[in-house]
């Protein structure tokens, strides 16, 4: 399985959104609402921000949501703060029952 | 609230296999999937595998050949073993709880991660 295709940096300033695109195939993003995306900050270990493709743990900020269309899962973050610059991945389930990450998208925030 | 944590060495020579043990404290294992995940430097994160208390496992496909991952619920532990190490495996290994009840793929909490370096 191939990893999932995530564009490998994006910016913006603070205050605006932005979104970062997850793209699959009919094997996974398409094929199930299971996905979820990670923050990871330098050094750091990968943080749970979205998971079931939308939702929220407890405690992550409301500006952060995701949605899908066919293969390709997206995340925005809204009012972008200096705290926001950091690595995302997308994860998805797959028909095989097993777990794709995408390649990471770098966020600075400007 | 659980905490994990990955232990085991920190450098490989090339051919041998790595094994690593993840050690899990402040919860119960049981209703819960475990994974090992790990991230090149500089790289993105890498699947390798999850297990659960029955020891049901199931492999990344592109590492399934070398991986063998084991349970042991009364140390509240879960290990893996990746042979025939190259400098491609030189890595930071997390070891992650997947929350979903089943296995989707919601990981929290990661271990702090513990880096592998494959060299003679």
């Amino acid at each position: 399985q191939s990893a999932l295709t995530q564009p490998a940096s994006v910016s913006g300033s603070p205050g605006q959104s932005i979104t970062i695109s997850c793209t699959g195939t009919s094997s996974d993003v398409g094929a199930y609402n299971h996905v979820s995306w990670y923050q990871q900050h330098p050094g750091k270990a990968p943080k749970l921000i979205i998971f079931d493709l939308s939702n929220r743990p407890s405690g992550v900020s409301n500006r952060f949501s995701a949605s899908k269309s066919g293969n390709t899962a997206s995340l925005t973050i809204s009012g972008l703060q200096a705290e926001d610059e950091a690595d995302y991945y997308c994860n998805s389930y797959t028909t095989s029952s097993t777990l794709v990450f995408g390649g990471g998208t770098k966020l600075t925030v400007l | 609230q659980v905490q994990l944590q990955e232990s085991g060495p920190g450098l490989v020579k090339p051919s041998e296999t790595l094994s690593l043990t993840c050690s899990v404290s402040g919860g119960s294992m049981y209703s819960y999937y475990w994974n090992w995940i790990r991230q090149p430097a500089g790289r993105g994160l890498e699947w390798i595998g999850r297990i659960d208390t029955s020891g049901s496992t199931n492999y990344s496909p592109s590492l399934k050949s070398r991986v063998t991952m084991s349970m042991d619920t009364s140390k509240k532990q879960f290990s893996l073993n990746l042979n025939s190490m190259t400098a491609a495996d030189t890595a930071v290994y997390y070891c992650a709880r997947d929350i979903s009840g089943r296995y989707y793929g919601w990981f929290d909490p990661w271990g702090q991660g513990i880096l592998v370096t494959v060299s003679s």
